[in-house]
C-alpha cells in the first residue's frame, strides 16, 4: 500500500528540548515537503527536498532543520522547539513528472505542542 | 497580494444543491492545479487535479481552469453532508516544483 508514514502523531514537549519527526514514503518520490498547519493560515511550507542531498527553504524555515540521506525518508528536527512552534505538522511526497509535481500524498500529521 | 487565495468561508449549501469553490492564483507561468479536501485534524486528501484550460469532470466533481483569467474552480453536484470540509486549492510553482496553498474554504453542507 502506497503511504507516507510519520511518527509520532501526537508530542508534547518542553521549550528547548530537541525533536525530530520521521517522514517514511514508500512511493519512490523524488519530492517531498514538510509543511505546518495553523488555524486560518492554511498549509505552509517549511522545507522541501526535489532528491537525495538536495533540500530546500519553504516559507517558514526558521527554527527547523532537515535531512535528506535516503530517498525514503525526511526527517523534521526542532533544534530547540519554542511555543510558536506549536502547530500540526503534516509531511508529503509527490513524484516529478513531465516538469511539475503530480498528486503530493500526505502523512496522518503530527500534532506538536510545546510548552 | 497572496499568490493563491480563497475565501475562507463558511459556505453553506443545502443537500442537493451545487457547490462552487474559488480560487485565484498570480502566478502565470503555473501549469497544474489540485483540489484537497481536508476533515478537520486529517490530512489533505486529493479530489481532482487539471493541467489544461477548460473543464474536467469526476464522478461529482468538476474541475475548471482559465489561465487567462488565472481562476481555477471546483464544482460539487448533489451535494452531501459529508462533502462538508475545507476544500485547499494548490497551484504547482513551474521554477521549483513547488506547491502553493490557499488557505482554505470550508464548506457546510446543511441535510
Amino acid at each position: 500500500e502506497a503511504q507516507v508514514t510519520q511518527n509520532p502523531r501526537y508530542l508534547i514537549t518542553v521549550t528547548g528540548k530537541k525533536l525530530t519527526v520521521t517522514c517514511s514514503q514508500n512511493m519512490n518520490h523524488e519530492y517531498m515537503s514538510w509543511y505546518r498547519q495553523d488555524p486560518g493560515l492554511g498549509l505552509r511550507q517549511i522545507y522541501y527536498s526535489m532528491n537525495v542531498e538536495v533540500t530546500d527553504k519553504g516559507d517558514v524555515p526558521e527554527g527547523y532543520k532537515v535531512s535528506r540521506k535516503e530517498k525514503r525518508n525526511f526527517p523534521l528536527i526542532l533544534e530547540s522547539p519554542s511555543p510558536n512552534q506549536t502547530s500540526l505538522y503534516f509531511c508529503a511526497s509527490s513524484s516529478q513528472q513531465g516538469g511539475g509535481n503530480t498528486e503530493a500524498f500526505f502523512g496522518q500529521g503530527t500534532r506538536l505542542t510545546v510548552v | 497580494q497572496k499568490e493563491v487565495e480563497q475565501n475562507s468561508g463558511p459556505l453553506s449549501v443545502p443537500e442537493g444543491a451545487i457547490a462552487s469553490l474559488n480560487c485565484t492564483y498570480s502566478d502565470r507561468g503555473s501549469q497544474s492545479f489540485f483540489w484537497y479536501r481536508q476533515y478537520s485534524g486529517k490530512s489533505p486528501e486529493l479530489i481532482m487535479f487539471i493541467y489544461s484550460n477548460g473543464d474536467k469532470e469526476d464522478g461529482r466533481f468538476t474541475a475548471q481552469l482559465n489561465k487567462a483569467s488565472q481562476y481555477v474552480s471546483l464544482l460539487i453536484r448533489d451535494s452531501q453532508p459529508s462533502d462538508s470540509a475545507t476544500y485547499l486549492c494548490a497551484v504547482g510553482r513551474r521554477s521549483n516544483y513547488q506547491l502553493i496553498w490557499g488557505a482554505g474554504t470550508k464548506l457546510i453542507i446543511k441535510p
